[in-house]
């Protein structure tokens, strides 16, 4: 049983298209964390939500605490966004996902 | 420093041996993280530091890896008797109190031959 689940898992876009990385989880979390992971490896934080909406350049993170889901939005996608999109809550303790890999083509 | 660090970058070790790894989060930051990513996995908890609190040791798969966290800094983790399926990417991180975001460091590259 995973506690998050992504989807998609995998996704292709062509530049400038306006992408959308779903987020859902199983339980009751105080906050919940969306990563990005670059092919060097490299992980770094994007947004920490507990409640609505943040913004952040061209990305976007929401979260529906009722409905236990979250979504990132990447809007004018550019080849510099692909990368491992990490959807992460802490119950006991942290859970991720299992990743989106986001391609994005010239 | 500007964020965080980990060492060694990578390691090579033969089945059984012990290793340790280190991690230097960002300066002031009261909560460390250590997490673990195996080829082709995701991310995995290990352990969780807070201040001065008794750490959060939910994630450690085994007695065989422990970790500590020096004078509320730096942090060692520790594996035991190392086996092949301890070879990963052990990454750490840390956060302030005021904004739990994470920083993370590059990670150290574990390979158990």
């Amino acid at each position: 049983k995973n506690e998050v689940e992504q989807s998609p898992q995998n996704l292709t876009a062509q530049e400038g298209e306006f992408i959308t990385i779903n987020c859902s989880y199983s339980v009751g979390i105080s906050a919940l964390h969306w990563l990005q992971q670059h092919p060097g490896g490299g992980i770094v934080s994007l947004f920490m939500l507990s409640s609505g909406k943040k913004k952040h350049g061209r990305l976007i993170a929401t979260i529906n605490i009722q409905e236990k889901h979250s979504s990132l939005h990447i809007t004018a996608s550019h080849p510099r966004d692909s990368a491992v999109y990490i959807c992460a809550v802490r119950i006991s303790q942290f859970y991720f996902g299992t990743g989106t890999s986001l391609t994005v083509i010239p | 420093g500007a964020g965080v660090s980990q060492s060694p970058s990578n390691k090579v070790t033969e089945k059984g041996k012990d290793v340790e790894l280190r991690c230097d989060p960002i300066s002031g930051h009261t909560a460390l993280y250590w997490y673990r990513q195996s080829l082709g996995q995701g991310l995995e908890f290990l352990i969780y530091f807070q201040g001065n609190s008794a750490p959060d040791k939910s994630g450690l798969p085994s007695d065989r890896f422990s970790a500590e966290r020096t004078g509320g800094s730096v942090s060692t983790l520790t594996i035991q008797r190392t086996q092949q399926e301890d070879s990963a990417v052990y990454l750490c991180a840390s956060s302030s109190s005021r904004s739990n975001e994470q920083f993370f460091g590059p990670g150290t590259r574990l390979t158990v031959l």
